[in-house]
């Protein structure tokens, strides 16, 4: 079985802030993770992925994550917060066997003040 | 290239109507999915077809939902009679094949309200 946990349904940074978005996830098997981006009335847009290698993953628009699995967690951080970063973002785990679904968290809202 | 497309954006109905969701999914997708959201919360699963087959719909109330996947393209998720606690947004999604680290490509959903 999979699940994800995202800690802190809504965040509020100042514009220019360091952006800190959690998320631990459970596997049974090594796990594929992604983190994706929902804007207002818009569906879900990949903002970056970790599947084998290097466990930093650099994504679209300055957001980066960490895999760190003796923390089962891979958290989404990024240096310095714009307005246009204000959105719901969703942590997902897919197992690396199998055919499984993505499974989502259940989303942290972020807020970003001028 | 075209997204994901779905149909309609907007449903307002009144309880015990029917209603139905069309999705166009990437062409060359053989694996698409419907995605139930609720107000707060993450997409959940409702079904997965990969080609014309449901090889994944533990999570569809089957006694009121139906979804089907005719030649492997298109999709309608439907649902009769509909209930108060049915109003989301439903979001269908596409991916090349299933599982693993493919990336799901999302349409911009279908929100229901239902009265």
């Amino acid at each position: 079985a999979q699940s994800v946990t995202q800690l802190g349904s809504h965040v509020s940074v100042s514009e220019g802030a360091l952006v800190l978005l959690r998320c631990n996830y459970s596997s049974s098997v090594p796990p594929y993770l992604f983190w994706y981006v929902q804007y207002p009335n818009q569906g879900l847009q990949l903002l970056l992925k970790y599947t084998t290698g290097a466990t930093l993953v650099k994504g679209i628009n300055g957001f980066e994550a960490e895999f760190k699995k003796s923390e089962t967690s891979f958290h989404l951080t990024k240096p310095s917060a714009h307005m246009s970063d204000a959105a719901e973002y969703f942590c997902a785990v897919s197992e690396n066997t199998g055919r499984r679904a993505l499974t989502f968290g259940s989303g942290t809202r972020l807020q970003v003040q001028p | 290239e075209a997204g994901v497309v779905q149909s309609p954006r907007y449903k307002i109905i009144e309880k015990k109507q029917p209603v139905a969701f069309w999705c166009n999914p990437i062409s060359g997708h053989n694996t698409l999915y419907w995605y139930r959201q609720n107000l707060g919360q993450g997409p959940e699963l409702l079904i997965r077809y990969e080609n014309e087959e449901a090889v994944d719909d533990s999570q569809l109330p089957k006694d009121r939902f139906s979804a089907e996947r005719l030649k492997g393209v298109d999709s309608t998720l439907k649902i009769q009679p509909a209930e108060l606690g049915d109003s989301a947004v439903y979001l269908c999604a596409s991916s090349p094949i299933a599982g693993g680290a493919n990336v799901l490509t999302f349409g911009a959903g279908s929100r229901l309200t239902v009265l």
